[in-house]
């Protein structure tokens, strides 16, 4: 059974930082494209970054570039948002996803939920 | 980045009734686009992948359709666990981006 299970979230004061995990389970990690995708609260999904299966090839949103960096631990089945400079509108739940190629989004996470405030 | 304005952002509907949601890219991307439905509190779920394609365990009363730059989610009866968020969603290129949503209501 597939399990996608973040953790990490939290209070984070404006300009600080917090990396989430996401630890998965239940398929071969290294083969499929991951995502975040982060939702503020009583809004809509955005898509936030992904990375190939082996981690050598990073997208991002243009909304956290330069901020947020994806990144992955194939050993240990883990993917991770490290998230600096954080604002005000970065307070959302932080999703990790599993992508499939021509197929999307198959299985997610639980969702994490990140407040940024002072 | 490409932009996906879906439309309606809300409806009522009744049990039984068909349901249509559209979603239109500000440029072509052939049929690279997935529809998603989110109940509150819950992650999102795969309904349609590859604009027509029935994800496996989707009920057959959801269906999709189009290419290019406009796109159509249908519900051909709705049933009281339809009643939920939908999201369309393009994968032609990165940034990956969603539509703003519709929520589907009981009347």
């Amino acid at each position: 059974e597939v399990q996608l299970l973040e953790s990490g979230g939290g209070l984070v004061q404006p300009g600080g930082s917090l990396r989430l995990s996401c630890a998965a389970s239940g398929f071969t990690f290294s083969s499929y494209y991951m995502s975040w995708v982060r939702q503020a609260p009583g809004k809509g999904l955005e898509w936030v970054s992904g990375i190939s299966g082996s981690g050598g090839t990073t997208y991002y949103a243009d909304s956290v570039k330069g901020r947020f960096t994806i990144s992955r631990d194939n050993f240990k089945n883990t993917l991770y948002l490290q998230m600096n400079t954080l604002r005000a509108e970065d307070t959302a739940d932080y999703y990790c996803a599993k992508w499939v190629i021509d197929m999307g989004f198959d299985y997610w996470g639980q969702g994490t939920l990140v407040t940024v405030s002072s | 980045a490409i932009q996906m304005t879906q439309s309606p952002s809300s409806l009522s509907a009744s049990v039984g009734d068909r349901v249509t949601i559209t979603c239109r890219a500000s440029q072509g991307i052939r049929n690279d686009l997935g529809w998603y439905q989110q109940k509150p509190g819950k992650a999102p779920k795969l309904l349609i992948y590859a604009a027509s394609n029935l994800q496996s365990g989707v009920p057959s009363r959801f269906s999709g359709s189009g290419s290019g730059t406009d796109f159509t989610l249908t519900i051909s009866s709705l049933q009281p666990e339809d009643f939920a968020t939908y999201y369309c969603l393009h994968d032609y290129n990165y940034p990956l981006t969603f539509g703003g949503g519709t929520k589907v209501e009981i009347k």
